[in-house]
């Protein structure tokens, strides 16, 4: 099945540092790919929505030019957190699929980020 | 968006079916309903996912009412290994992002 792997799996960085965050498509080449976002005990909230070669699309609310995603290719996209602060601790997760597979959506394992 | 409804935990005994409801009363005609599962500290894990009738595959079976407004997901024997949150999920309406309920927390009992 399809396989993406996200690193890192957890980062502690310092406030106002920017940390990146990756996700590979590792067998199947993702034309989108959703990032979300998960506080402890919540469920996962869709932060982004990225197209390869194109700008990604933002939900409400989301500051674009905090959370940046690039998707230069079909097998990376990337989630830079800049200029991060203590309430961007989170557990950031990618998916990718399309809309009618027999497979579902494949998601990453997550990465863990503490801002210190 | 259209908003999913589920139990926020429920409690099951090693070895026998579960039965995890999912309301989706505004979910479109033509949207499929996704589950997921997920441990602590890792990404979702596919399921099972449908459209109008059931659906069966190895890990679950997926009943979806006639009127769709509502879904079961069915573990036939539940195992320690199936203690999880469920997620039942379905599109955006901005696009093929899925958008998740808040999720039931089950507890298999041995």
């Amino acid at each position: 099945g399809a396989v993406v792997s996200q690193h890192p799996s957890w980062v502690i960085c310092k406030s106002g540092t920017s940390v990146k965050i990756e996700c590979r498509s590792l067998d199947f080449q993702a034309t989108t790919m959703f990032w979300y976002r998960q506080f402890p005990k919540q469920s996962l909230m869709l932060m982004a929505t990225s197209n390869e070669g194109s700008k990604a699309t933002y939900e409400q609310g989301v500051e674009k030019d905090k959370f940046l995603i690039n998707h230069a290719s079909l097998t990376l996209s990337t989630l830079t957190v800049t200029s991060a602060h203590p309430e961007d601790s989170s557990f950031y997760i990618c998916s990718s699929g399309t809309a009618y597979t027999n497979y579902g959506y494949t998601f990453g394992s997550g990465t863990r980020l503490t801002v210190v | 968006d259209a908003k999913t409804t589920q139990p926020n935990s429920m409690e099951s005994n090693e070895e026998e079916p579960v039965h995890l409801p999912c309301n989706h009363s505004t979910i479109s005609g033509t949207d499929y309903i996704h589950w997921y599962r997920q441990l602590p500290s890792q990404g979702p894990e596919y399921v099972i996912h449908g459209l109008t009738s059931n659906v069966n595959n190895r890990m679950a079976s997926l009943a979806i009412a006639e009127d769709r407004k509502s879904s079961t997901l069915i573990l036939h024997r539940a195992t320690l290994r199936d203690a999880a949150v469920y997620y039942c999920a379905h599109f955006s309406n901005s696009g093929y992002a899925l958008n998740f309920g808040k999720g039931t927390s089950l507890l298999v009992t041995p």
